[in-house]
């Protein structure tokens, strides 16, 4: 079935730069997701990508997608106490009928940035 | 604008109480989703409704009842929760099924 892989932390200092890495097994998987949610609260959608694309840059965030080793990444550059928080990859299939426009979500990469 | 608004934002409530939430969206979205998330976990998905139809109900106990009134709105009505269902109740919407999802803040709901 569809599954998706996190490292479950990464720690960081101020100012370095985050990678924060993702796998996934459904090759069929349209659209690729970052997610943020702090504590308590709800998720908020950071980035996503086209299952066409290679990259995508917005801001201090850089999502890269290998589709062949089914890999995708999130670069937070400059990273910043604020961005302290955990991050969920989720990856759907779109709009292709029946559940499998449903989100998969990886257990989630809590982000500790140090000062 | 691409925000979702949940009310309430705390939630208590007894095994024999009935109770609602709601979830607004005003951006025109004909798809609306009900997720359950548990503490260090992800979001799990109840209840799918696209163009003000059920069109998803991933196996929730009859406890939770689902309701879409209107386009803009999206209720859960609870009745006879046990404490097991104490959890961050999550409100999402889209433009369409299968696109991309933005979320509430959520009810942080508790069961005594």
């Amino acid at each position: 079935g569809e599954d998706v892989e996190q490292s479950l932390f990464l720690s960081v200092r101020e100012g370095d730069s985050s990678v924060i890495n993702c796998t996934y097994t459904d090759s069929s998987s349209t659209y690729l997701y970052w997610y943020k949610q702090e504590p308590g609260a709800g998720l908020q959608l950071l980035t996503y990508i086209f299952s066409n694309m290679d990259m995508k840059q917005d801001q201090r965030l850089t999502v890269l997608l290998n589709k062949k080793d089914k890999h995708l990444s999130l670069r937070i550059a400059d990273t910043q106490t604020g961005d302290s928080a955990i991050y969920f990859c989720a990856e759907s299939n779109g709009d292709n009928g029946g559940s499998q426009g449903n989100l998969i979500f990886g257990k989630g990469t809590k982000l500790s940035v140090k000062p | 604008d691409t925000e979702v608004t949940q009310t309430p934002k705390h939630l208590v409530m007894g095994m024999t109480n009935k109770k609602s939430l709601k979830c607004e969206q005003h951006m025109g979205h004909r798809a609306m989703y009900w997720y359950k998330q548990k503490a260090k976990k992800p979001p799990e998905l109840m209840f799918v409704y696209s163009y003000e139809k059920l069109s998803i109900n991933e196996s929730v106990p009859s406890r939770f009842s689902p309701e879409c009134p209107n386009s803009s709105l999206l209720n859960l009505h609870l009745h006879a929760l046990q404490p097991e269902d104490s959890a961050l109740y999550l409100c999402a919407s889209s433009q369409d099924y299968g696109y991309e999802q933005y979320f509430g803040p959520g009810t942080r709901l508790t069961v005594t």
